[in-house]
């Protein structure tokens, strides 16, 4: 299996600018749990989805920040309007397990920087 | 809610030597504990972990220990080498309660 996929890995905007982050989890994992991490902050949840439903957004910093998941092999992670504060490094992780029981595989990361 | 805390944020231990990584945790319903190492540009990869009703894991050169009245569980590799240079986080989750991460410690395994 090629583990958990991220894109992009990269990605330079502006402020006010629209970014979708996307995320193909493990086949056959459940739970899909998207991460911010930051300097400051260390690893934040923002979102749990459970068979493709979301579960708890409470880490979801405000409005500007939305996620999806359409099906069980795609879920995306979307800020409108960008801005700088929301520069860090975004994290997909997938578990065949619920929320904190399990082993969490995480993907490489897509790493925004917001100028 | 739960808090994690863990120490020291940065360490370094020459190669061979032991390093020790202490977490606590402040909700007494968590009862899953893993540890997750993350090497540079990567993704955090879970290296071990431990349940409330066990008290020490061990495997290879690395060992978990957990003291569920104090709250407190630590990482201890022993024979460090070069490749264990990353950063460790430790977790607390349980049955319906995402995992909380700690702050992380950077460890360096100096030649």
């Amino acid at each position: 299996d090629a583990g958990v996929i991220q894109s992009p890995r990269h990605e330079v905007t502006e402020m006010g600018q629209e970014v979708t982050l996307r995320c193909k989890p493990i086949s056959g994992h459940n739970s899909l749990f998207w991460y911010r991490q930051t300097m400051m902050r260390g690893l934040e949840l923002l979102i749990y989805f459970n068979n493709n439903v979301p579960i708890d957004d409470s880490g979801m910093p405000e409005d500007r920040f939305s996620a999806k998941m359409p099906n069980a092999s795609f879920s995306t992670l979307k800020i409108q309007p960008s801005e700088p504060r929301d520069s860090a490094v975004y994290f997909c992780a997938s578990s065949l397990s619920g929320a904190g029981t399990g082993e969490l595989f995480f993907g490489e990361g897509s790493r925004l920087t917001v100028l | 809610g739960e808090n994690v805390e863990q120490h020291p944020s940065t360490l370094s231990v020459q190669e061979g030597d032991s390093a020790v990584i202490k977490c606590t945790y402040s909700d007494s319903a968590s009862n899953y504990f893993p540890w997750y190492k993350q090497e540079l540009g990567k993704g955090p990869q879970l290296i071990i972990d431990i349940r409330s009703n066990v008290g020490e894991k061990k495997d290879q050169r690395i060992a978990v220990t957990l003291n569920k009245t104090a709250k407190h569980f630590s990482l201890h590799i022993t024979e460090t080498q070069p490749e264990d240079s990353a950063v460790y986080f430790c977790a607390a989750g349980g049955r319906g309660q995402n995992f909380v991460f700690g702050p992380g410690t950077r460890l360096s395994v100096l030649p």
